[in-house]
């Protein structure tokens, strides 16, 4: 069966500092992937997605950026953090018109 | 922009009682989705609908995709406490590459 894993589940970094999320998925082979932020118990926006090794879709203009250096492993970078970039960052993968959520991260930008 | 709408925002009723909740949008999807959030957790799917028209049940929980795939209900009977939650929708854009989110209905089921 399928598996993703997100991690870690919180963080807090200072204002100005990198980020680096990473999520990766088992049991299955070139899945779509996405990154999506939550505000407080409301929707989700999607960030990136990715339908293969180095393809990624930009959805909004942010201080963020996503890689896919391997088939399965999808990463969410910031060079330097700001202080709107707190929130929950959801990992998914995609198929079959559904998509499957990692556990999220609880990103605190202080 | 395609967007998704979802009614009611928040619904608190008491155990038993019955409920529906509603996605609404301008846009036809190739396919909707329902997932169940719990705080500090991440979705969990419910179902995915795909035809026009279809009806799924799960256990107390009955989904219904408009017959023009532009909106979709949850009905919910004989609501019970474990069924609090937030319930999004999410509508499938691209031919499945992406998906939109509804902003959600937040449920409480009082004991």
């Amino acid at each position: 069966s399928q598996t993703i894993h997100q991690w870690p589940a919180t963080l807090v970094q200072p204002v100005g500092s990198p980020l680096s999320l990473e999520c990766t998925v088992e049991g299955t082979s070139n899945p779509n992937l996405y990154w999506y932020r939550q505000a407080a118990g409301r929707g989700l926006q999607l960030l990136f997605y990715s339908v293969g090794i180095g393809q990624i879709s930009s959805e909004v203009p942010q201080n963020l950026s996503a890689s896919r250096p391997q088939d399965r492993q999808f990463i969410l970078s910031s060079k330097k953090l700001l202080l709107s970039d707190s929130g929950f960052y959801l990992c998914a993968w995609g198929a079959m018109g559904s998509a499957f959520f990692g556990q999220g991260t609880r990103l605190t930008v202080v | 922009t395609q967007l998704l709408e979802q009614s009611p925002q928040f619904l608190s009723i008491q155990e038993g009682e019955n409920l529906t909740v509603y996605c609404n949008s301008s846009s036809v999807f190739s396919s909707l989705q329902w997932y169940r959030q719990e705080p500090g957790e991440g979705p969990v799917l419910l179902v995915t609908v795909v035809t026009g028209g279809e009806v799924k049940k799960l256990k107390r929980l009955t989904f219904q995709f408009g017959d023009a795939r532009k909106d979709s209900s949850l009905h919910i009977t004989a609501a019970q406490p474990g069924d609090t939650g937030l319930y999004l929708c999410a509508g499938a854009r691209n031919y499945g590459q992406n998906f939109v989110f509804g902003p959600g209905t937040r449920l409480s089921v009082l004991p």
